[in-house]
């Protein structure tokens, strides 16, 4: 069964404070990992895609790197705009559906 | 493009009720699924279906049913609801093998049975 658990719970950051999110997974075979971002009462936002270890993509503020048994998301000097529910999951390569994790709230203070 | 849609964005009913959440694609992805999502649960699957006509169980289908005549529609129907169906239900998408695997989510049905 695949798993995944995400660290911190909860992250409270000043602007400008740069920090990491973690993702640790175990799935067998990995097809993709994702990252999305959902905000208060909200569906969840895709943001990334990483397929294999080393992988990384960025966008704005945010960078995904991947490696065989993790993934961090990685906030660069946020922004109070950043702050969300941020989530993980995996599929499997035999498989369609996302294992998700329980998230991680960031709360970004001006 | 209206994307992934879902209806209603509220519902209030009662315990026993039989009660229908719908959820509309305009991509025409293969795939649909159904999650729920609980505070200290993250999201669950309910069912899922990778065409018209095809559907199968995920982590908690009890107490839900699914049918898919049109790849754009995924209605989503809780017989008897229960009290623990209180939840958060979000219907998603995803393309066809061949392409991208990530789902998109609609906004989310906020379902309260009291």
């Amino acid at each position: 069964e695949d798993q995944v658990t995400q660290s911190p719970e909860a992250l409270r950051l000043q602007e400008g404070e740069s920090s990491s999110l973690n993702c640790s997974y175990t799935v067998s075979g990995l097809r993709g990992l994702f990252w999305y971002r959902q905000d208060p009462g909200k569906g969840p936002e895709f943001l990334f895609t990483l397929y294999s270890a080393g992988e990384e993509k960025e966008k704005e503020r945010l960078k995904a790197t991947l490696t065989k048994k993790e993934s961090f998301l990685h906030i660069t000097a946020p922004k109070p705009e950043d702050s969300a529910t941020y989530l993980c999951a995996v599929q499997s390569a035999n498989d369609y559906k996302l294992s998700f994790g329980a998230g991680t709230t960031v709360t970004v203070r001006a | 493009d209206a994307g992934i849609t879902q209806s209603p964005r509220y519902k209030i009913t009662e315990t026993g009720r039989q009660v229908t959440l719908m959820c509309h694609q305009t991509w025409s992805h293969s795939y649909m699924f159904w999650y729920r999502q609980d505070l200290g649960h993250g999201l669950r699957l309910i069912y899922y279906s990778a065409a018209a006509d095809i559907t199968d169980k995920g982590e908690v289908p009890d107490g839900y049913v699914v049918s898919r005549s049109k790849t754009e529609n995924f209605p989503l129907t809780l017989e008897s609801a229960t009290r623990s169906q209180t939840s958060v239900y979000f219907c998603a998408s995803s393309m066809k093998p061949g392409g991208s695997y990530e789902q998109y989510f609609g906004p989310g049905t906020r379902l309260t049975v009291t």
